[in-house]
Parts: C-alpha cells; sequence; structure tokens
C-alpha cells in the first residue's frame, strides 16, 4: 500500500544544533504537510506545502515541496528544548482517498539543553 | 475558538465490551475525522463524516464504526473490542468543503484506548 518513508526515525541533539529530516514517496502528491506531535497531545500542523518547488518557512522551521513531487524537507534551525516531540510528514491521498492523510512513521526529536 | 474536544481522554476497557468515543469540533467546522494511533502502525485513518454523511472509510474492520450529529459532534464505537485496538483515538476537524481536501486538519488530544 501507500507508504510514506521517513527518516530519521530519530534523533538526539545538543540545544542550539539545526535539525534536518525528511520524506519520500514512491508516488507524486500536490501537498505536503508537516505536523508536530507533543507528548500527550494530538498533531499540530507546522507547514503546508502546495508547490512544487515551494520552501516556506514558519519561525525557525522550514520545508521545501521536493521538486519531483516525491519528497519533502523539514528543517529546524537552532533548536530549543520545546522542540522536542514527534514530526510526522503526510499527504492527502493514498488508498484511503484524498480526503484522508497518509502519515510517515515519524521523527522524535529530544534535545539536550 | 476552542480547538477540537475528545472525551474521555482515557479508557480501560475488557476485550469483548464495547466503547464509544466521543468528538467536538471546532466550532463552524463540519468536517470530522478519526485516526487510529499505535506504536506499531502509526497514524491510521478510520473514517470521515462530513454534514452527517461518512465521506471516506479506510481499512479497518466493521467493528469500526462512527456518525456524525446536525451540530457536527462526533462518535466512533467500537464493538466487541480486541487487545489490538489499544490505540490512542484522534479525532481532528476541518472547515474543509464536500468537495475540498487541503483544507489543515485540527486535532484533538485523543482519548487512549486500553483494552484487557
Amino acid at each position: 500500500g501507500q507508504q510514506l518513508n521517513q527518516s530519521p526515525q530519530s534523533m538526539f541533539i545538543q540545544e542550539g544544533e539545526d535539525v534536518s529530516m525528511n520524506c519520500t514517496s514512491s508516488s507524486i502528491f500536490n501537498t505536503w504537510l508537516w505536523y508536530k506531535q507533543d507528548p500527550g497531545e494530538g498533531p499540530v500542523l507546522l507547514i503546508a506545502l502546495y508547490k512544487a518547488g515551494e520552501l516556506t518557512s514558519n519561525g525557525r522551521l522550514t520545508a521545501q515541496f521536493g521538486t519531483t513531487r516525491k519528497d519533502s524537507f523539514l528543517n529546524i534551525s537552532a533548536s530549543i528544548p520545546s522542540d522536542v516531540g514527534i514530526y510526522f510528514c503526510a499527504v492527502p491521498g493514498g488508498e484511503t482517498g484524498r480526503r484522508a492523510l497518509t502519515f510517515g512513521s515519524g521523527t522524535r526529536l529530544q534535545v539536550q539543553p | 475558538k476552542a480547538g477540537v474536544t475528545q472525551t474521555p481522554r482515557y479508557l480501560i476497557k475488557t476485550r469483548g465490551q464495547q466503547v464509544t468515543l466521543s468528538c467536538s469540533p471546532i466550532s463552524g467546522h463540519r468536517s470530522v475525522s478519526w485516526y487510529q494511533q499505535t506504536p506499531g502502525q502509526g497514524l491510521q485513518f478510520l473514517f470521515e463524516y462530513f454534514s452527517e454523511t461518512q465521506r471516506n472509510k479506510g481499512n479497518f474492520p466493521g467493528r469500526f464504526s462512527g456518525r456524525q450529529f446536525s451540530n457536527s459532534r462526533s462518535e466512533m464505537n467500537v464493538s466487541t473490542l480486541e487487545l489490538g485496538d489499544s490505540a490512542l483515538y484522534l479525532c481532528a476537524s476541518s472547515d474543509r468543503l464536500r468537495t475540498d481536501y487541503n483544507s489543515p486538519l485540527h486535532f484533538g488530544n485523543g482519548t487512549r484506548l486500553t483494552v484487557t
């Protein structure tokens, strides 16, 4: 079935470091989304990308929609302790239709103060 | 605006029982979706309701069902619970229209169901 390959699975970094994670697929998508889930809470949308090649920022977060439309990248600059959580990429579509989100397996980020 | 509210936050049930989870969407949102989150399978789509009609269903057995009321509040029901149904059940609402799929989903904090 449809799968998003998200990497890395986990990261343990020092406060102040930059972070990069990515998501790839064998299929083309017209929208890429990045969510963050804090412990005990639901996912929160960070960035939405709607155009191939698009680069969008949200504070210290920057995400890019790959030009092949099969991948997306998320960068976090100058990490801080509150960046801890699980980051998910997601796309509308897949086997369950365009109104359903297919999620990557997540990147668990831990930040050492 | 209040966010998506899910009740209860935690639930413990026994195999074979049934359970009903509740979701109140953000005011004005007519689309409500449900997702199951487990360590092994990650986040998986269950179903979506819009204007009291199920618009889309994921690959889950018929034991999983839902409904939406005229005020857009939604419930999901799981009958004949199995151990593997233990999960975080997340509800999300959106202001998307019937033919739209790009409007962002706003998730609640979930109901954690434990089946023993």
